[in-house]
C-alpha cells in the first residue's frame, strides 16, 4: 500500500518569512496529492490539491509543487502570519476509490 | 450548511465498556469516512462508505470495532469491548461523490479516552 512521510514534525519561522514543507510518498500509482490544515480543537480542513498532470499550482500565498519522478511534493507559504499556526497534513491518493493515505502531519509554528 | 456533526465531543469510559461513536454528514454528500488520530500513528483510515455501502474496512484494527450507515444522513463507529489503547480522537468526514478528486469534509472529531 501507500507510504507518505513528512519531514521535519515541527516547523518555526518568523513571520513573514515563507515555509516549506516536504512530503514522500512510495507508490508511483498516486495521482493526486492533498493538503489538509488543522487547527487546534478541529478537523482537518483541505486548503489546496494538485493532481499528477500538473507540476505546481498557486493559490495566494500557498503553493504546491510535485515531482513525480522522484515521489516528493511539497507545500510553499510565503508571507506566513500568526494564523498559519496549525498541524499541516499531506496525503496522496490513486486508483479509482477516494482512499487517501495521510502523512503524520507537521507542527508549523510562525513567531509574531 | 452545518458541516459533518459529530457526537459526542468529548467520551470517557473504563476499560471493557461499549462505546458509539455517532456521525450525520453533510446532506447530498455520498461518501463517508471513519478516521482515528494519534500521535504515534497519526492520521489513519478506519473504514468508508459510498451511498451507505461500506466500500473499504481494511483499516478497521479487529473484531471489537464495527461500523454502520443505515441511512444517507446518519452513521455509527462502535467499540465494543473497549480498551485503553483505543484512546484517540475519531473523525468523520464525507465528501459529494465517490472518485478520489473529491475533497473530504471533517467534522470536529470525538476525542475518546478509556481508562
Amino acid at each position: 500500500g501507500e507510504n507518505v512521510e513528512q519531514h521535519p514534525s515541527t516547523l518555526s519561522v518568523q513571520e513573514g518569512d515563507s515555509a516549506v514543507i516536504k512530503c514522500t510518498y512510495s507508490d508511483s500509482a498516486s495521482n493526486y496529492f492533498p493538503w489538509y490544515k488543522q487547527e487546534l480543537g478541529k478537523g482537518p480542513q483541505l486548503i489546496i490539491d494538485i493532481r499528477s498532470n500538473v507540476g505546481e499550482k498557486k493559490d495566494q500565498r500557498i503553493a504546491v509543487t510535485l515531482n513525480k519522478t522522484a515521489k516528493h511534493f511539497s507545500l510553499h507559504i510565503t508571507e506566513t502570519q500568526p494564523e498559519d499556526s496549525a498541524v499541516y497534513f499531506c496525503a496522496a491518493s490513486g486508483g479509482a476509490n477516494s482512499k487517501l493515505t495521510f502523512g503524520k502531519g507537521i507542527t508549523l509554528s510562525v513567531r509574531p | 450548511d452545518a458541516g459533518v456533526i459529530q457526537s459526542p465531543r468529548h467520551e470517557v469510559t473504563e476499560m471493557g465498556q461499549e462505546v458509539t461513536l455517532r456521525c450525520k454528514p453533510i446532506s447530498g454528500h455520498n461518501s463517508l469516512f471513519w478516521y482515528r488520530q494519534t500521535m504515534m500513528r497519526g492520521l489513519e483510515l478506519l473504514i468508508y462508505f459510498n451511498n451507505n455501502v461500506p466500500i473499504d474496512d481494511s483499516g478497521m484494527p479487529e473484531d471489537r470495532f464495527s461500523a454502520k450507515m443505515p441511512n444517507a444522513s446518519f452513521s455509527t463507529l462502535k467499540i465494543q469491548p473497549s480498551e485503553p489503547r483505543d484512546s484517540a480522537v475519531y473523525f468523520c468526514a464525507s465528501s459529494r461523490t465517490h472518485g478520489i478528486y473529491n475533497e473530504q469534509f471533517f467534522g470536529p472529531g470525538t476525542r475518546l479516552t478509556v481508562l
